[in-house]
């Protein structure tokens, strides 16, 4: 029973245009979410978070929008970089357990 | 400051056999989760241990154990070995735990069960 899903597991764009990740849940008691990152050969690095009681954070070029009807959140990085190319977790945390989508691999294009 | 660090790297053992896994981190951190990671699964939370008692617990068998030292170090533990057990396990350190401040992971160990 997957409570976050990530849909996509990859997604390639150009470099300079816009990227979205996108990440759906279940669980509407989940309280916050979080987008990290992971390159090969390293651990996850803390991306942006967001608050359910927000509907959008940004944080330079990267924006995360909630939508709470919908159960969805998205995160879009603009413009996109080469050094961008990595997958993506969305996580969402419920009881002080962080839940995890399966992540997108995100190819940036020259 | 140094970051989260984890030994060994990688790992290869056989079925049945037992294996620890050790996690050291960030000074200061008294939190310390463990993650389960298999090819197109996402992070499986494992446990998180705080100030040397396990305070949360993921739907693993007992066979996956861990303890947190008073140095914050944590160790986990994998006794009778299965082919499924074959994964990144990686371990996350902060200072208050998880839903309350910024986790910081390790690079993982990669365990292959022969």
């Amino acid at each position: 029973d997957q409570q976050v899903k990530q849909n996509s597991p990859s997604l390639s764009v150009q470099e300079g245009r816009i990227s979205i990740l996108n990440c759906d849940y279940t669980n509407s008691m989940f309280d916050y979410f979080l987008w990290y990152k992971k390159y090969p050969a390293e651990g996850p690095t803390f991306l942006i978070s967001i608050s359910s009681i927000k509907d959008k954070n940004e944080d330079g070029r990267f924006t995360v929008f909630l939508n709470k009807s919908a159960k969805h959140l998205s995160l879009h990085i603009v413009p996109s970089q080469p050094g961008d190319s990595a997958v993506y977790f969305c996580a969402a945390n419920s009881n002080y357990q962080l839940i995890w989508g399966a992540g997108t691999k995100l190819i940036i294009k020259p | 400051k140094a970051g989260v660090t984890q030994t060994p790297r990688y790992l290869i053992k056989t079925r049945g056999q037992q294996v620890t896994l050790s996690c050291s981190p960030i000074s200061g951190h008294r939190s310390v989760s463990w993650y389960q990671q298999t090819p197109g699964q996402g992070l499986q939370f494992l446990f998180e241990y705080f100030s040397e008692t396990q305070r949360n617990k993921g739907n693993f068998p007992g066979r996956f154990s861990g303890r947190q030292f008073s140095n914050s170090r944590s160790e986990m533990n994998v006794s009778t070995l299965e082919l499924g057990d074959s994964a990144l396990y990686l371990c996350a350190s902060s200072f208050n735990g998880i839903g309350t401040d910024t986790q910081y992971f390790g690079p993982g160990t990669r365990l292959t069960v022969l």
